[in-house]
């Protein structure tokens, strides 16, 4: 069944502008993970938080996770056209449970 | 250097045909897998390696068989190809079973496209 759902389905914002996505599930995890996905590409990892843990920083990211509100985001700062990709959120609970992903949030940075 | 590669990019075929996919990994990792994309960009595992031994099968047609000859590897095979087939199909690799708890490394994917 589908775990993590995200917000906004597609967003749009100037270069240089901070990018918000959301990201809620539904039952208890282990750890949330964040990936890019390039058109025409593959997945890239881009940072991993885990249950335990609150906020957690990677460059120009940061994600934040709230486990009573079964919710993360990621917020991407001083954004690039480069960004321009769609986002995913999976999530991973515990034994050989596989993740869960999202269907994305669609990110268009404009130059 | 390629970390994980899949041959070919794109396929195209005619229903009813038997397909095959490759997947190599040069990362050392001891866990790959097999995702499917559909239109909607939702992706879904279908199958998961561990040291060549399949432990993760989530619900898919037996039309679907995938093979492992050794770690590097992970080869799916499709049988019978439906309409429904036509996906975007990712490998992916990670360290150890417990590579729900690590990152996964993602192949560039191969478009099937069946007609």
């Amino acid at each position: 069944s589908q775990q993590g759902e995200e917000d906004p389905q597609a967003l749009s914002i100037q270069e240089g502008e901070n990018a918000t996505m959301n990201c809620s599930y539904k039952t208890s995890i282990n750890n949330l993970q964040w990936y890019r996905q390039n058109s025409g590409r593959g997945l890239v990892h881009l940072i991993l938080i885990r249950s335990n843990e609150r906020e957690k920083h990677s460059g120009r990211l940061r994600v934040t996770l709230d486990t009573s509100k079964k919710s993360s985001s990621l917020l991407i700062t001083a954004s690039r056209a480069a960004d321009t990709a769609s986002y995913f959120c999976a999530t991973g609970t515990s034994g050989n449970t596989p993740l869960v992903f999202g269907k994305g949030t669609r990110l268009s940075v404009i130059a | 250097d390629t970390a994980v590669s899949q041959t070919p990019k794109y396929l195209v075929t005619q229903m009813g045909n038997d397909k095959s996919i490759k997947c190599e990994q040069n990362l050392g990792h001891d866990t790959m897998y097999w995702y499917k994309q559909d239109s909607k960009k939702f992706l879904k595992i279908m199958f998961s390696y561990n040291n060549k031994e399949l432990i993760i099968n989530e619900t898919v047609p037996n039309r679907f068989s995938p093979k492992s000859p050794d770690k590097a590897h992970l080869n799916l095979h499709i049988n019978s190809l439906e309409l429904g087939d036509s996906a975007v199909y990712f490998c992916a690799s990670s360290h150890s079973t417990s590579g729900w708890y690590n990152e996964q490394f993602f192949g560039p994917g191969t478009r099937l496209t069946v007609l």
